[in-house]
Order: structure tokens, then sequence, then C-alpha cells
């Protein structure tokens, strides 16, 4: 079991570059959901996904795709990427339950400069 | 979900019991408090969750009030390596459109 797996943990852009973040899992978790966090703040939910084929948008989709074509990869899209966007990226997924953990991935740490 | 408040910072001594309060006052009767933390930026980390009774697993206890507004997470005897950010959350079903505030962070003094 690898658990939640991100890829690249690190990676730099400029502006107006396009990029995708990639999350997998191998737990067969239905739920999945990318967050955001920025420094002093909390993790704040971008978008998410209740099973293959379903998604959803979070507190703060603007400027993030997302699409769920297997239960394994949720992968988030940035389509023309912007110095706000700087952050790091944290991918998570649960079992579709009230009484399960959630499991997070290491992270991403993203720059746009 | 249930809304979380949590005091922004606490510090504990080396080998003391580190006890992080956490009200969740509008928690409905199916919802569970969980815990997780964060040490520096790694991905947050499940500790325990409970719905009503106390909880104790290897890394921590859970004290849930009775009347479930509020709870207490319990590092019976903390250590440098527990330093981080401690988050208190009360998710609905399959954590859906759950957020994770600015918990607390804790800082085990030597």
């Amino acid at each position: 079991n690898a658990g939640v797996t991100q890829t690249p943990k690190f990676q730099v852009l400029k502006t107006g570059q396009s990029m995708t973040l990639q999350c997998a899992q191998d737990m067969n978790h239905e739920y999945m959901s990318w967050y955001r966090q920025d420094p002093g703040m909390g993790l704040r939910l971008i978008h998410y996904s209740v099973g293959a084929g379903i998604t959803d948008q979070g507190e703060v989709p603007n400027g993030y795709n997302v699409s769920r074509s297997t239960t394994e990869d949720f992968p988030l899209r940035l389509l023309s990427a912007a110095p706000s966007q700087t952050s790091v990226y944290f991918c998570a997924s649960s079992y579709w339950d009230t009484n399960t953990e959630a499991f997070f991935g290491q992270g991403t740490r993203l720059t746009v400069v | 979900d249930a809304k979380t408040t949590q005091p922004p910072s606490m510090d504990c001594a080396e080998g003391r019991a580190a006890n992080l309060p956490c009200n969740h006052s509008t928690i409905s009767g199916n919802e569970y408090v969980y815990w997780y933390r964060q040490i520096h930026s790694q991905g947050p980390q499940y500790i325990i969750h409970g719905l009503k009774n106390n909880e104790t697993n290897e890394m921590a206890s859970l004290i849930i009030t009775e009347d479930r507004k509020s709870s207490t997470l319990i590092l019976p005897h903390a250590t440098l390596r527990d330093t981080a950010v401690y988050y208190c959350i009360s998710p609905p079903r399959g954590y859906q459109k759950v957020t994770f505030g600015i918990g607390t962070k804790l800082q085990v003094i030597p």
C-alpha cells in the first residue's frame, strides 16, 4: 500500500504556464479532494470528488480544473498559472463514510514566478 | 459539518501531558470528532476520532464531554517530536466539503 501519492514534490512555473498536479491512491477510496495551504493558514478546499465521473467545487476553485476518470486518480490542472497560486497543495482520500480517517499525500510545493 | 473552535497556540513542557481543547457546540448526533496533526509542511496525519465515548490509541487519548459540545486531545507524555499544528474537525459523510481551520500550534518546550 503506497497510500496517497502526489507528484511532483516541487515545481516552479512561469506566469501563464499550465501544468497538472498528479494524485493517486491505491486504497479504493471513493472520496478524493484537493487542498491548498498558504503560510499561516489552514487547508482550504479547492475541488473534491465523491466517485469516478463526479466532481464538485470547494471553497477556492477559481483557476483550477479537475477530473476523475478512475477511482485511483484525481489530477488537478492549472490552466494559466498566476503568482497567487503559489502554495502547497495537498491531495486527500477517504471512504465515503462518517467513521473513517482521511489519508493525505505529502504535498506539492508550487511556486509561480 | 460542525464548526470547530480551537486556541491558536499552546506550549507544553517536554514529558508533561499536552491537553488540546476543541469546541464543537453545533455537532450533530452522528458526526464524529477527528483530530489530525501536521508536522512542518508535511501532509496532515490522522491521530484519533470518537463519537461519544472516550477513546485511546497508541498516539493519544480523546475525551468527549457528555453533551458532545467539546473535546480534549491528550498527548500523555509530550516529546519534541509532538511539536506540530493540531486540527480538530467534525466532517460529514466522506469528508465532503471539509475545510481545516488554522488549528492549534503546539510547541513542546525542552
